[in-house]
C-alpha cells in the first residue's frame, strides 16, 4: 500500500450538498493526520488536524478509522467557496507525506 | 507577521543555468522544508531541515542543494537546471521536526527551457 492514497475526483456537487472524501494510509503507527486545502495556483493551507477519532469544525468533520487505516473528510451544506483541492496528509518516511489531492467543484 | 515568504515568484531559466530560490519565515519555527508540485504528482519533498544546522534529503533530492542559512532562512539551489525541474516550488515551515502542522509560502513557478 502507498503511504497515502486519495481518490483524485473530481467531485462535482451542487450547492448545499454533503460530500465526503476518503484517504487511506499505510503507517499503522501514525498518530496525527491533517487535511489541507489548496486553491488553484495557491499554496496549501491547513484545514483541520485529526489527532484522535475525529474532529469537527463548523461544516467540516474529519474522522479517523485506525483499524481500517483511513481518514475521511465530510463537508456539509457545500458552498461555492469550498471548490478547491483537498489534500490528505499523514506522517511517513519523511515528516509528512501529502496525498495527491481530491478535487471538489461546487456548482450553483 | 508575513509567515513564510519566497522569492522570486516566477522564473524562467535556460537549460544549464543555475539559480537559488530563497525562503524566509518569521514564526520562529525550527523546521523548514522544500517541496515541488507537478500536475498529477502531488507535493514531493526535496529537502528539509529539522533544525538550524541540519539538512536531510527528502523523496526527490537529485539536482538540488540546500542551505539553512540561519533559523529564519532556507534556500534551494539548482546548480544546472534541466527541463525536468520545471515545477512549482513551495517552501514550508513548522514548529517541530515531527508530524507537525506545516505552513507554506506562496510558491515559485519555475520554467526551464
Amino acid at each position: 500500500r502507498k503511504e497515502v492514497e486519495q481518490d483524485p475526483g473530481p467531485f462535482n456537487v451542487p450547492e448545499g450538498a454533503t460530500v465526503a472524501f476518503n484517504c487511506t494510509y499505510s503507517n499503522s503507527a501514525s498518530q496525527s493526520f491533517f487535511w489541507y486545502r489548496q486553491d488553484c495556483r495557491k499554496e496549501p493551507k491547513l484545514l483541520m488536524s485529526v489527532y484522535s477519532s475525529g474532529n469537527e469544525d463548523g461544516r467540516f468533520t474529519a474522522q479517523l478509522n485506525r483499524a481500517s487505516q483511513y481518514i475521511s473528510l465530510l463537508i456539509r451544506d457545500s458552498k461555492l467557496s469550498d471548490s478547491a483541492t483537498y489534500l490528505c496528509v499523514v506522517p511517513g518516511n519523511t515528516p509528512l507525506v501529502f496525498g495527491k489531492g481530491t478535487r471538489l467543484s461546487v456548482i450553483a | 507577521n508575513a509567515g513564510v515568504t519566497q522569492t522570486p515568484k516566477f522564473q524562467v531559466l535556460k537549460t544549464g543555468q543555475s539559480m537559488t530560490l530563497q525562503c524566509a519565515q518569521d514564526m520562529n519555527h525550527n523546521s523548514m522544508y522544500w517541496y515541488r508540485q507537478d500536475p498529477g504528482m502531488g507535493l514531493r519533498l526535496i529537502y528539509y531541515s529539522a533544525s538550524e544546522g541540519t539538512t536531510d534529503k527528502g523523496e526527490v533530492p537529485n539536482g538540488y542543494n540546500v542551505s539553512r542559512l540561519n533559523k529564519r532562512e532556507f534556500s534551494l539551489r539548482l546548480e544546472s537546471a534541466a527541463p525536468s525541474q520545471t515545477s512549482v516550488y513551495f517552501c514550508a515551515s513548522s514548529e517541530g521536526p515531527g508530524p507537525d502542522t506545516q505552513y507554506f509560502g506562496p510558491g515559485t513557478r519555475l520554467t526551464v527551457l
